[in-house]
């Protein structure tokens, strides 16, 4: 069953705390991307892979950093230098190349800063 | 920077009105997406338009970009309640996605 999953589904941590979000894929996709939406809003880019060992800031990076070891997992760190933490952050893959550019979307992570 | 901008905010229908979204880009995208996200969920790819003028059908919803390829739009012609969510442009550029910020619509039975 391919898909796109990310745990946990809610995370509570204490203020100054590093976290990290789990994004896992086996739809065999090069590029991943992390969002971030708050209430009321769009989602915001946070960082961006295109391939394995590279990415690329969007938006919203600071406070946050990822890694690209696998091609299956793009995992985002929450730093405590991220001054409003808590929010509902998305995990989305797609098949790089051509002109497609349907991104599958996790399940979602929301994370609560204490 | 890059903005992509979204109206209205909100639409409350009585089931059975149309309903229709806009997005206006601050410059011009290679592509754009609609995705649709319901309440508690994950945003789910709705369609991709490429062309200046496109447009594209999906039984009640109808997709248009724009000829300068700035703006587009959904409109779904008799609402029901199935519709309720939030609906999302996300414009393309060089592989980044600039999301609008959504239309959520409410549709009362």
């Amino acid at each position: 069953d391919g898909g796109i999953t990310q745990s946990p589904k809610y995370l509570f941590r204490k203020e100054g705390q590093n976290v990290t979000l789990s994004c896992e894929q086996n739809l065999n996709h090069d590029a991943m991307y992390w969002y971030r939406q708050d209430p009321g809003q769009g989602l915001r880019l946070i960082y961006y892979s295109q391939i394995v060992n590279d990415f690329q800031k969007g938006d919203i990076a600071e406070g946050y950093s990822v890694s690209r070891e696998k091609k299956e997992s793009f995992p985002l760190t929450v730093t405590s230098a991220q001054k409003n933490p808590t929010a509902f952050y998305l995990c989305a893959s797609r098949l790089a190349g051509g002109n497609y550019n349907e991104q599958f979307f996790g399940p979602g992570t929301r994370l609560t800063v204490l | 920077g890059q903005q992509v901008m979204q109206i209205p905010q909100y639409q409350h229908v009585q089931e059975g009105e149309d309903f229709t979204t806009y997005c206006n880009s601050s410059t011009t995208l290679s592509n754009i997406q609609w995705y649709k996200q319901r309440p508690g969920g994950h945003p789910v790819f709705l369609i991709q338009l490429v062309k200046s003028g496109e447009v594209k059908k999906q039984k009640r919803l109808t997709f248009q970009f724009g000829e300068a390829k700035k703006n587009s739009s959904l409109h779904i012609t008799a609402t029901q309640t199935t519709d309720v969510g939030t609906y999302f442009c996300a414009g393309d550029n060089f592989n980044k996605f600039y999301f609008g910020s959504g239309t959520k619509l409410n549709v009362k039975p």
